[in-house]
């Protein structure tokens, strides 16, 4: 594998369910991101991890909880969402420090709350 | 606070026809300024950025933006698109001092290439 990858695809939930977005990134980055992506409306930075420590919230609802467990892992847990929190979820990571400040994406998961 | 405003959510182009995909920024700091392009089902590839220097900047696929400071602009252009273009475009801009990359993005111009 290479880059960033992001598990599932895609993803259909009820608004009772649990379930989890998968990130990996293969480029041994120190910094990693969720974004969320709806039409018509800018990318919306929702978290980001600096060396495994949560530096951004930007007020995100509860019902989104993030996790990262190491440098290269980061995953966001969902639970009791809303049909408005169905958008195309994109993971990033980047290298902080190197001055390259270029973000690497992955494919993004498209979620759909039903 | 910064923002991007990208005013042509859409911009129809024939093959090999030059474009222009048009990018205003609001910074009370310097910044740095970037260009993404999203294919479709697809993540955001890095176009090009401005960090510093040189205010024409090369990317990849032949694109180059210009970074205006007066004019709080960094428009995209290309001399000859290609049907392969077809993809939507995200301008972005971040803080050149903040200690993280938190970008602001724009909310994307759509270009359709057409033979």
């Amino acid at each position: 594998e290479t880059g960033v990858t992001q598990t599932p695809r895609h993803l259909v939930m009820g608004m009772t369910n649990k379930k989890s977005l998968k990130c990996e990134q293969h480029l041994g980055h120190n910094a990693m991101y969720w974004y969320k992506q709806s039409a018509k409306k800018p990318l919306e930075l929702m978290f980001v991890y600096n060396f495994k420590e949560q530096t951004e919230n930007n007020s995100v609802p509860s019902r989104f909880s993030p996790e990262c467990p190491n440098s290269s892992h980061l995953f966001l847990h969902l639970h009791t969402l809303q049909p408005e929190d169905s958008a195309l979820y994109l993971c990033a990571s980047s290298q902080e420090g190197l001055g390259g400040y270029e973000q690497y994406f992955g494919p993004g998961t498209r979620l759909t709350v039903t | 606070a910064q923002s991007v405003t990208q005013l042509d959510s859409q911009v129809p182009v024939f093959e090999e026809a030059p474009v222009e995909l048009r990018c205003n920024y609001s910074s009370s700091v310097s910044v740095y300024l970037f260009w993404y392009v999203q294919y479709p089902n697809q993540g955001l590839q890095l176009l090009l950025k401005y960090l510093s220097g040189s205010t024409l900047v090369k990317g990849i696929n032949g694109f180059e933006a210009e970074f205006n400071k007066s004019q709080t602009s960094f428009h995209l252009r290309k001399p000859s698109v290609h049907i392969s273009d077809t993809a939507e475009y995200f301008c972005a801009v971040s803080d050149s001092g903040a200690g993280f990359q938190k970008l602001v993005f724009g909310t994307g111009t759509r270009l359709l290439v057409s033979p």
